[in-house]
């Protein structure tokens, strides 16, 4: 298994700005991702953060707005860029191996944007 | 279109109750995945399953590929169990389709 940690747990922040949101992991794994949770809402993709090179991005979601970076095997961060009302989520990173299905969550950022 | 569909929506129980929670897919699946989401946000992983049954201490998954079904069971429930139960699978790839989860209140 694979335990995860994110930085900030939580933020509250000016519309406008960008937050930076860092995920740790505690083992080498090959598949990195990250998802949104609007209020109410069950979890979406958002893109998976791939080794040295750029994110693929779902639907609906762009690098200029969400632009991610994985330096590492351990280590991803995700940035909510020119944030609005309407960014305010949870937003999680998980973690897995592309041969075993296994994914492992961290706890999450729960962003509040005013 | 390849979708999941828990249910209840919501259900309550009192503590020491058996509860189930039902969880359909549309087409064949690698992986079925039982997560629980507390209120703090945070998700745990409690089961990954592609065929048969698994237990762990009072959570038991089962997962019929025929009728494209799994239900996750709690016996002897608790308040500590209170939560959101989201069900998730693996079309063939590695990116999971989520359910719109199951939120459990258990009352003392």
């Amino acid at each position: 298994s694979a335990v995860i940690s994110q930085k900030p747990s939580r933020d509250i922040c000016q519309r406008g700005t960008s937050l930076t949101i860092q995920c740790q992991v505690d083992s080498q794994v090959t598949m990195m991702f990250w998802y949104r949770q609007q209020p109410g809402q069950s979890l979406t993709l958002i893109a998976t953060a791939n080794q040295g090179s750029e994110a693929t991005y779902e639907s609906g979601f762009v690098i200029d707005k969400f632009p991610i970076s994985r330096p590492n095997l351990t280590f991803s961060t995700l940035t909510v860029s020119n944030m609005s009302p309407e960014d305010s989520s949870i937003y999680l990173c998980s973690a897995g191996d592309w041969s075993s299905y296994e994914q492992y969550f961290g706890p999450g950022t729960r962003l509040t944007v005013t | 279109k390849n979708e999941v569909e828990q249910s209840p929506q919501n259900l309550t129980a009192q503590e020491g109750e058996f509860i189930t929670i039902n969880c359909s897919y549309s087409v064949g699946i690698s992986a079925l995945h039982w997560l629980q989401q507390h209120p703090g946000g945070g998700i745990v992983s409690l089961f990954m399953l592609s065929s048969g049954k698994k237990k762990h201490g009072r959570l038991i998954a089962t997962i019929n590929i025929q009728e494209k079904h799994s239900s996750l069971h709690i016996t002897a429930s608790h308040p500590r169990d209170s939560a959101v139960y989201i069900c998730a699978v693996n079309y063939n790839t590695d990116k999971l389709i989520f359910g719109t989860g199951t939120r459990l209140q258990v009352f003392p």
